[in-house]
């Protein structure tokens, strides 16, 4: 079992659609969520991260978490064609350091 | 946010040459930089965690021989690809931790590395 997990997709919605993004952890112990942003050939962009149950709204991006089912999401509401990239879950491993660990990314594909 | 700079952005060289990548936080002291590798389509994978004055902790199947990272500095960590093959050419991105910050990674914009 892969330590952090994603639908590679491709997703495609359609301009101004809800794109949701699911990831998937194995460590019950990991403490922080992160979700970075990757335009092809350049590196990660932070867009989120999230530490405790529920939701974390930051304009027209919601991280939510749930610890009990290992599992973490982003919605990207209002989806413009800028915001296709790849996605990418990460999570921090306990034990120190804040090591993340990335999911393989999910390619979203916003047409207009 | 804050500010890691890598260089070289791209760089080609001969099969058995030794190439230094630098990683710099620019307007931070970064207590920890970790190095990653990403092939195309792949996602990142780490390599190795290193932290200023000590020496660094290679992942699980990283030779560490082959990939010298050094951390001299709160504001500058190297890796150095040593005797170089085109089984090594990737993407290497650096991040790294601030102190004071919430735990979020800040990443270099990545070197390319093609071995011919």
């Amino acid at each position: 079992q892969k330590e952090v997990e994603q639908n590679s997709g491709p997703l495609s919605v359609p301009e101004g659609a809800i794109a949701s993004l699911n990831c998937t952890y194995s460590d019950r112990g990991s403490q922080s969520f992160f979700w970075y942003r990757q335009y092809s050939g350049k590196s990660p962009e932070l867009i989120m991260f999230i530490y405790s149950n529920g939701d974390k709204e930051d304009g027209r991006f919601t991280a939510q978490l749930n610890k009990a089912s290992q599992y973490v999401s982003l919605l990207i509401r209002d989806s413009q064609p800028s915001d296709s990239a790849t996605y990418l879950c990460a999570v921090s491993k306990s034990g120190g350091y804040n090591k993340l660990i990335f999911g393989a990314g999910t390619r979203l594909a916003v047409h207009p | 946010g804050a500010v890691v700079s890598q260089h070289p952005s791209r760089v080609i060289c001969k099969s058995g040459t030794s190439v230094k990548i630098e990683c710099r936080s620019l307007d931070f002291q970064a207590t920890t930089m970790f190095w990653y590798r990403q092939f195309p389509k792949k996602s990142l994978m780490l390599m190795a965690t290193s932290n200023e004055g000590s020496k660094a902790t290679y992942e699980q199947g990283v030779e560490k021989d082959k990939f010298l990272i050094n951390h001299a500095s709160l504001t500058l960590s190297t890796l150095t690809v040593t005797s170089a093959h085109p089984e090594d050419s990737s993407f290497y991105i650096c991040s790294a931790k601030g102190q004071g910050f919430s735990g979020e990674l800040f990443f270099g914009e990545g070197s390319r590395l093609t071995v011919l």
